[in-house]
């Protein structure tokens, strides 16, 4: 089955500083890659996705890249702001099922300080 | 628009005890449903997933069951509770099987 990456686990930067999240995924069949940012004691919320056939997809401070051969994407956060601070999870689908069965990495702990 | 509702928001259970969570899908019909299991803030494990009325499918042996007897309604349920059901459960939805939207979570506690 599918198994997904995530690094680095926690990362601490300054505001205003960029913050970038990697993962990496083991099934190419895999097509569409959603990521999500939790905060404390809150359910997760989609933030941005990408599909296989898309290489980057940008919204506003928030950009995501994709590269299929190497099996991995990031999370690009510019201008980053005290309320980025969050745990953010990437996931991975290989969309071949009626239930479109996520796989997630183990998230990344997200503090930005003022 | 779409919205997931959970209840309880928390809830602290003696070991032993029977547990039901409930979920609720507003403003889609037919979505396929989730429940996740989130240990310490990290890592979401995915226990069930329905794809209709009736259908449930178990990720996991475990000490729990899920039902789906609504359309739009997912139950998370055990007969006794064990110290390791401790946890966040979220419960998520989606439409044709791809981006997931999940619900606040139900914060659950067994001691």
């Amino acid at each position: 089955g599918e198994n997904v990456e995530q690094h680095p686990s926690t990362l601490s930067v300054q505001e205003g500083d960029s913050a970038v999240i990697k993962c990496t995924y083991s099934d190419s069949a895999s097509n569409y890659f959603p990521w999500y940012k939790q905060e404390l004691g809150k359910g997760p919320q989609l933030i941005i996705d990408i599909r296989s056939n898309v290489g980057e997809k940008k919204d506003q401070r928030i950009a995501v890249t994709l590269n299929k051969t190497a099996k991995h994407f990031s999370l690009h956060i510019t201008e980053t702001q005290p309320e980025d601070s969050a745990v953010y999870f990437c996931a991975a689908t290989s969309g071949g099922t009626s239930y479109g069965k996520l796989t997630f990495g183990q998230g990344t702990i997200l503090t930005v300080h003022p | 628009s779409q919205t997931i509702h959970q209840w309880p928001a928390t809830l602290v259970q003696p070991v032993g005890s029977p547990l039901s969570l409930e979920c609720t899908v507003e403003g889609t019909s037919n979505p396929n449903l989730y429940w996740y299991r989130q240990a310490a803030g990290r890592g979401l494990q995915l226990l069930f997933y329905s794809v209709g009325i009736g259908q449930i499918s178990s990720e996991v042996p475990q000490n729990l069951s899920a039902s789906r007897p609504q359309d739009r309604q997912f139950i998370l349920s055990s007969k006794k509770l064990l110290l390791s059901d401790s946890g966040f459960y979220l419960c998520a939805w989606s439409k044709g099987g791809e981006t997931q939207y999940f619900g606040p979570g139900t914060r659950l506690l067994v001691l």
